[in-house]
């Protein structure tokens, strides 16, 4: 069966500074692994998405992710966050069709 | 190219009523899913059409549940009669069968369905 683990539900973080969220998964095979972005009145809009070859990913709006096999991780990174990156953040594995989700991450940008 | 739409974007409804969502998917798209996040956990996956044809319905909770996609264009999601454990974000997504994106599902802005 696959499934996703977001650990953290909610993240504050300063405007400028770093972030990293976290996202671990199982899947039997070699997953389809997908970081999603839904803001405030929004849908979800497709950040990156990982199927093979380079583990480092790289997203729009600045946003990197990392598959680590072995860890069975695909954990999303940001250098810099912009006030507008507050919004809730969802991971998801699978293969061409059904997806598996994590329950999120919302991410609370201070000035 | 416009992206995948969802109507209404806003549904409240009392216990026993029925209600439609309907989907747009991006055109030319042949597949096209429906998810729904109930309460603030995970988002689930509910359906499975390719153009017409339901793929995979082992997500659907019971058979208060109808989904169809006549024509294999748009798709509607028939709740009847609704429950207050329905209520939740129904999202549509669709996905082209060929291409450079073929991998890769395209979420609309979901609609909010509120049961009371």
């Amino acid at each position: 069966a696959q499934s996703v683990t977001q650990p953290d539900i909610h993240i504050t973080v300063s405007e400028g500074a770093s972030l990293e969220l976290r996202c671990n998964y199982s899947y039997g095979a070699t997953p389809y692994l997908f970081w999603y972005v839904q803001s405030p009145g929004q849908g979800l809009q497709l950040l990156l998405k990982y199927f093979s070859g380079d583990t480092l990913v790289q997203g729009i709006k600045g946003f990197e992710a990392e598959f680590k096999r072995s860890q069975s991780s695909f954990n999303l990174r940001k250098p810099s966050v912009h006030w507008s990156d507050a919004a809730e953040y969802f991971c998801a594995v699978g293969g061409v069709h059904k997806l598996s989700f994590g329950a999120g991450t919302t991410v609370t940008v201070r000035a | 190219e416009a992206g995948v739409t969802q109507f209404p974007s806003h549904s409240v409804i009392e216990k026993g009523q029925t209600v439609t969502l309907r989907c747009d998917p991006i055109s030319g798209h042949d597949n096209l899913y429906w998810y729904r996040r109930v309460m603030g956990k995970e988002i689930k996956f509910l359906l499975h059409f390719v153009k017409e044809s339901k793929q995979d319905e082992s997500g659907m909770p019971n058979n208060r549940f109808l989904a169809e996609r006549t024509g294999g264009t748009y798709s509607t999601l028939k709740v009847q009669p609704a429950e207050l454990e329905d209520s939740g974000v129904y999202f549509c997504a669709s996905r082209p069968a060929s291409g450079a994106s073929r991998d890769t599902q395209y979420f609309g802005p979901g609609t909010r369905l509120t049961v009371l």
